[in-house]
């Protein structure tokens, strides 16, 4: 089945170390995205990649990093930089052909720093 | 600065009733807009609008956009208590042609039997 896969589900971590989240997609998507979701908050977004080996900043970049090493991964790390790391996490892709730019969504990752 | 806007942030109903959800938007190319469905983790797509007046239907879900008074409605109608979920909006606004969507707060339904 095609689709979005994020791991782990859940995500406990120490306050001072960094953390890597996994996005994983077979839908032969060019571009993924990170967001994160805040209680009250719309979904900001964190890094986009719209092809392989490249990515922008998004709103709130800072205190994230992201790699697009291959089409179908694009993982996201929390740094220690990140000021309130915890949130909910949700990837996602998109296609872009045929005027469809509808994205799809990962089930989330819900990080917990302490 | 881009922006969405939903109104209202949260809405209880009963069963039955009708709902009209609201998103207005203000952001400088506007590609499309699109309604999701947020229930326990990650949303799932309703709509995408890109014509101005054209409803689109699926069920008892429909929505409209008018990109002349830049706002999008989502109506609900017989509301069931699986219609209780968060509902995004989010508009496709692409700045030097890379991919942007800016996402409203939601509104929060919660739908009594």
């Amino acid at each position: 089945d095609g689709g979005i896969t994020q791991s782990p589900k859940y995500l406990f971590r120490k306050e001072g170390q960094n953390v890597t989240l996994s996005c994983e997609q077979n839908l032969n998507h060019d571009a993924m995205y990170w967001y994160r979701q805040d209680p009250g908050q719309g979904l900001r977004l964190i890094y986009y990649s719209q092809i392989v080996n490249d990515f922008q900043k998004g709103d709130i970049a800072e205190g994230y990093s992201v790699s697009r090493e291959k089409k179908e991964s694009f993982p996201l790390t929390v740094t220690s930089a990140q000021k309130n790391p915890t949130a909910f996490y949700l990837c996602a892709s998109s296609d872009g052909r045929d005027g469809s730019y509808e994205q799809y969504f990962g089930p989330g990752t819900r990080l917990t720093v302490t | 600065e881009d922006k969405v806007v939903q109104s209202p942030l949260s809405l209880v109903v009963h069963e039955g009733d009708t709902v009209t959800l609201n998103c207005s938007y203000e952001v400088t190319n506007f590609r499309s807009l699109l309604w999701y469905k947020q229930e326990k983790k990650a949303p799932t797509f309703l709509f995408m609008l890109t014509s101005s007046g054209i409803e689109k239907k699926s069920g008892r879900l429909s929505s409209i956009l008018d990109k002349k008074e830049l706002f999008s409605i989502l109506n609900i109608t017989a509301t069931q208590t699986g219609d209780s979920a968060i509902y995004l909006c989010a508009v496709d606004c692409p700045t030097s042609g890379t991919y942007k969507y800016i996402f409203g707060t939601g509104t929060r339904l919660k739908v009594l039997a």
